[in-house]
């Protein structure tokens, strides 16, 4: 089954400086590879995703690239403010009918 | 419309009790998971519904856990003889189509003391 690992555990940055969060999966198959950001005490929110049919994508101040053969994906905020901070999860999942599989996720710390 | 609805939001219990967990995902989603998240941790995986397919039970921790879900409709997640370890939040998320957005529920806290 799928396997996703993820890294760094915890992050910090300063204020206005960019964060990178990166992912590997193990399942070639996989096709969706989703974001979630999960701020304390609150449910999980997905922020960004990507499928296997593109590089990369990119929303305001967040991206995600994505690399099929190397089978890692990870995500990228630029001009990191207060509000940032919070808990990242990646996640994969394969053809239709597969589960998502979720990574151990990243405590980012945006220091003001 | 409504969000994925979880009850109740807390339940504190006796070890040695029998829990119920119950989840109604949004209207027409075919997909539904349960997820643990222990106090700091990440999303374990325990369960996954998709439409009239067997479930893939491959996360239940032991013979203890067990989760029905009726049709693409509510879903229960039940726990026997609970144990101290088994305090976490409970998530449940539901998905359109499987292979799409998540949308969790704002998870149940419990305790077991």
């Amino acid at each position: 089954g799928e396997n996703v690992e993820q890294h760094p555990s915890t992050l910090s940055v300063q204020e206005g400086d960019s964060a990178v969060i990166k992912c590997t999966y193990s399942d070639s198959a996989s096709n969706y590879f989703p974001w979630y950001k999960q701020e304390l005490g609150k449910r999980p929110q997905l922020i960004i995703d990507i499928r296997s049919n593109v590089g990369e994508k990119k929303d305001q101040r967040i991206a995600v690239t994505l690399n099929k053969t190397a089978k890692h994906f990870s995500l990228h905020i630029t001009e990191t403010q207060p509000e940032d901070s919070a808990v990242y999860f990646c996640a994969a999942e394969g053809f239709y009918g597969n589960k998502l599989v979720f990574g151990a996720g990243t405590i980012l710390r945006v220091k003001s | 419309g409504a969000g994925v609805s979880q009850s109740p939001s807390n339940k504190v219990t006796e070890k040695g009790k029998d829990v119920e967990l119950r989840c109604d995902p949004i209207s027409g989603h075919t997909a539904l998971y349960w997820y643990r998240q222990r106090l700091g941790q990440g999303l374990e995986f325990l369960i996954y519904f998709q439409g009239n397919s067997a479930p893939d039970k491959s996360g239940l921790p032991s013979d203890r856990f067990s989760a029905e879900r009726t049709g693409e409709s509510v879903s229960t997640l039940t726990i026997q003889r609970t144990q101290q370890e088994d305090s976490a939040v409970y998530l449940c998320a539901s998905s359109p189509t499987g292979d799409e957005k998540l949308f969790f529920g704002s998870g149940t806290q419990l305790s077991v003391l």
